[in-house]
């Protein structure tokens, strides 16, 4: 499967934990996209990245929140001293060139305890 | 906010075409229209865009009106495994990087009643 890949699927942590997820982006796609789902929502746009460069930031995406794209190919989110708010499932999106759609993964569903 | 106005849910019989509205009235001349769809537990799945003309594919028909205000998806054949929350998205330029970024509102929730 040549799809989006996300690991982990599920993450349950404890309040105050850091988590860190990844995202494997289809392999020719430069721009790679975060966002955030809440229940009953659709989902909420948090960062983008083309290539290695993170040229968008959400204001959702407060300072407990970084996400790299180190050599332009997979991407982690982390989420530092994590709150209750912070349960939702996390979407990576991924495509090629401005008009071409983005590719979801799957999500990592997260839960803090 | 979301640039798309759909109704909250819909009901259509299996085998029969299940047509989808999206309004987005605020659309301009060089925005693309997308439509996704997001079954339980899955990430949205790309079914179909288009930005004037009418376009179909193995999945869906897109019907886009001449003034471009709104849109209608058509599956044809419809079967239980397309019940799911359909989304119709109109891009938001962002100055800033020169990118687009999707806005979803909350969709259309379609059941396939067998």
């Amino acid at each position: 499967d040549t799809g989006v890949s996300q690991n982990p699927r599920h993450k349950i942590t404890k309040r105050g934990q850091n988590v860190t997820f990844r995202c494997d982006p289809i392999s020719e796609h430069n721009r790679l996209y975060w966002y955030r789902q809440t229940l009953g929502q659709g989902p909420e746009f948090l960062t983008y990245f083309q290539n290695e460069a993170q040229l968008e930031k959400s204001r959702l995406l407060s300072d407990r929140f970084s996400a790299e794209r180190p050599k332009g190919s997979f991407s982690t989110l982390e989420i530092q001293r994590t709150e209750q708010g912070d349960s939702a499932m996390y979407l990576c999106a991924s495509s090629f060139g401005e008009n071409q759609p983005q590719h979801f993964g799957d999500g990592t569903r997260l839960s803090i305890l | 906010d979301a640039k798309t106005t759909q109704p909250p849910s819909m009901d259509c019989a299996e085998g029969r075409a299940a047509n989808l509205p999206c309004n987005h009235s605020t659309i301009s001349g060089n925005e693309y229209v997308y439509w996704y769809r997001q079954i339980h537990s899955q990430g949205p799945q790309y079914i179909i865009h288009g930005l004037k003309n009418n376009e179909t594919n193995e999945m869906a028909s897109l019907i886009i009106t001449e003034d471009r205000k709104s849109s209608t998806l058509i599956l044809p054949h419809a079967t239980l495994r397309d019940t799911a929350v359909y989304y119709c998205i109109v891009r938001v330029p962002e100055f800033t990087s020169g990118t687009y970024k999707y806005i979803f509102g909350t969709g259309t929730r379609l059941k396939v009643l067998a």
